[in-house]
């Protein structure tokens, strides 16, 4: 089993939905990561966060330490939206990120 | 100009071949990693460096090796190129501390024919 699963793993939604992708981890962190990879493969770091939620713009990250899962919704969801988004986690134990396997969106205009 | 810079951003090659890919920093971070990228897969990492007198193995450092130059500056090479080693290339870096994120390069898109 990963340590750091995403779900789902695809998502095909339509232009203005609601957008909820989902990271579950095994691992005890010091931080989780939430990353955008654009189709042209440029990676970008979203958010990072240790508790509570944190927003920007239309994006806005949880993360529950107790039930060890985070959430990355948008709103208003638009084409340039599509991407994939990759969750990772730092552990105090190990210098290296834990990566998930990403969630590839695509939002129809 | 980009914070993270990679050359070359794309690269065809034969089987047997020594390859270099190279990686420059303007954010002044010390830590520096090279990933790679299989389709459908996440990022696994390849080496990791916290300074320039320090060179870490990270989970598939077979095949590769890496080379710390200056603090703005590392290289990955691939001694004797093979067919599975083609796939996307990532070089990062971050600040100090487990907990700062990483910024990374584009990517170089490398095939081993």
């Amino acid at each position: 089993k990963n340590e750091v699963e995403q779900s789902p793993q695809n998502l095909t939604a339509q232009e203005g939905e609601f957008i909820t992708i989902n990271c579950s981890y095994s691992v005890g962190i010091s931080a989780l990561h939430w990353l955008q990879q654009h189709p042209g493969g440029g990676i970008v770091s979203l958010f990072m966060l240790s508790s509570g939620k944190k927003k920007h713009g239309r994006l806005i990250a949880t993360i529950n330490i107790q039930e060890k899962h985070s959430s990355l919704h948008i709103t208003a969801s638009h084409p340039r939206d599509s991407a994939v988004y990759i969750c990772a986690v730092s552990t105090d134990s190990n210098y290296q990120l834990i990566w998930g396997a990403g969630t590839k969106l695509i939002i129809k205009p | 100009d980009a914070d993270v810079t990679q050359t070359p951003r794309n690269r065809i090659t034969k089987t047997g071949k020594r390859i270099m890919l190279e990686c420059s920093q303007t954010k002044g971070h010390d830590r520096m990693y090279w990933y790679r990228q299989d389709p459908g897969l996440g990022l696994q990492l390849i080496y990791y460096s916290f300074d320039v007198k320090d060179i870490n193995k990270g989970e598939i450092s077979d095949g590769y090796s890496v080379s710390r130059q200056a603090q703005a500056k590392f290289s990955l090479s691939l001694e004797s190129a093979i067919p599975n080693q083609t796939a996307l290339y990532f070089c990062a870096t971050s600040g100090g501390g487990e907990t700062q994120p990483q910024h990374f390069g584009d990517g170089t898109r490398l095939s081993i024919l």
